[in-house]
């Protein structure tokens, strides 16, 4: 079965420094991945994906994802971090067992910016 | 503003009480999902609805029907809540072959 973990339940930040929220994956076909945003009392909101090409994955916000195969890993990067970054995030791959396009979610990572 | 709306935002039922969950979509997607968000268990798919006139079981189906009314509207319903129920629910939709969701914005269940 498709899965991703996010081993981390919360990152935190100072404002200014670079953030990592990280991923892992686990598929029997090619690896369709995204990257989500919840805001509080908001629904999620698409950031990245990676479907094929470069490994490094340019998305909204000037967030970034690296796709490393060898370590089945999608972290999520921003060189420098935002207050207003401070959010839920939640890492997703599609699932190939089933004809039709399903995303499995992580369980999420809180990531807290101060200032 | 194109996009997913959801209806309720809030609602808290008693035990054995019915209600649905209304979503309507008006950027003309095919596909539909709900999903019940819980602490420490992220997203799970309740069902989805690949096209009009389709419904299919998704992770966690027990509990609740769905009715996919036309290609705007997909309503999920609780026949007798539970406070295993109690939930964000959220509704998403999707074009064909496009992967990315888009989210409502959720309804807060507490059943009691």
């Amino acid at each position: 079965a498709q899965s991703v973990a996010q081993p981390e339940d919360q990152v935190n930040v100072a404002e200014g420094n670079p953030l990592t929220v990280k991923c892992t994956y686990s598929v029997s076909g090619n690896p369709y991945l995204f990257w989500y945003v919840q805001y509080p009392n908001r629904g999620l909101q698409f950031l990245l994906k990676y479907i094929t090409g470069d490994n490094l994955v340019k998305g909204s916000y000037g967030f970034e994802a690296e796709f490393n195969k060898s370590q089945t890993s999608f972290h999520l990067k921003k060189p420098s971090a935002l207050v207003s970054d401070s959010a839920l995030y939640f890492c997703a791959v599609r699932d190939w067992n089933t004809g039709f396009q399903k995303l499995v979610f992580g369980t999420g990572t809180r990531l807290l910016v101060s200032p | 503003n194109a996009g997913v709306t959801q209806t309720p935002k809030f609602q808290v039922l008693k035990t054995g009480q019915s209600m649905t969950l209304q979503c309507a979509q008006d950027m003309n997607h095919n596909s539909m999902y709900w999903y019940r968000q819980d602490p420490g268990m992220g997203l799970r798919l309740i069902y989805y609805s690949a096209s009009e006139g389709t419904t299919d079981k998704g992770e966690v189906p027990n509990g609740y029907n769905v009715s996919r009314l036309n290609k705007r509207e997909f309503s999920l319903r609780l026949e007798s809540a539970a406070p295993s129920q109690t939930s964000v629910y959220f509704c998403a939709s999707s074009e064909t072959g496009d992967y990315g969701y888009t989210f409502g914005s959720g309804t807060r269940l507490t059943v009691v």
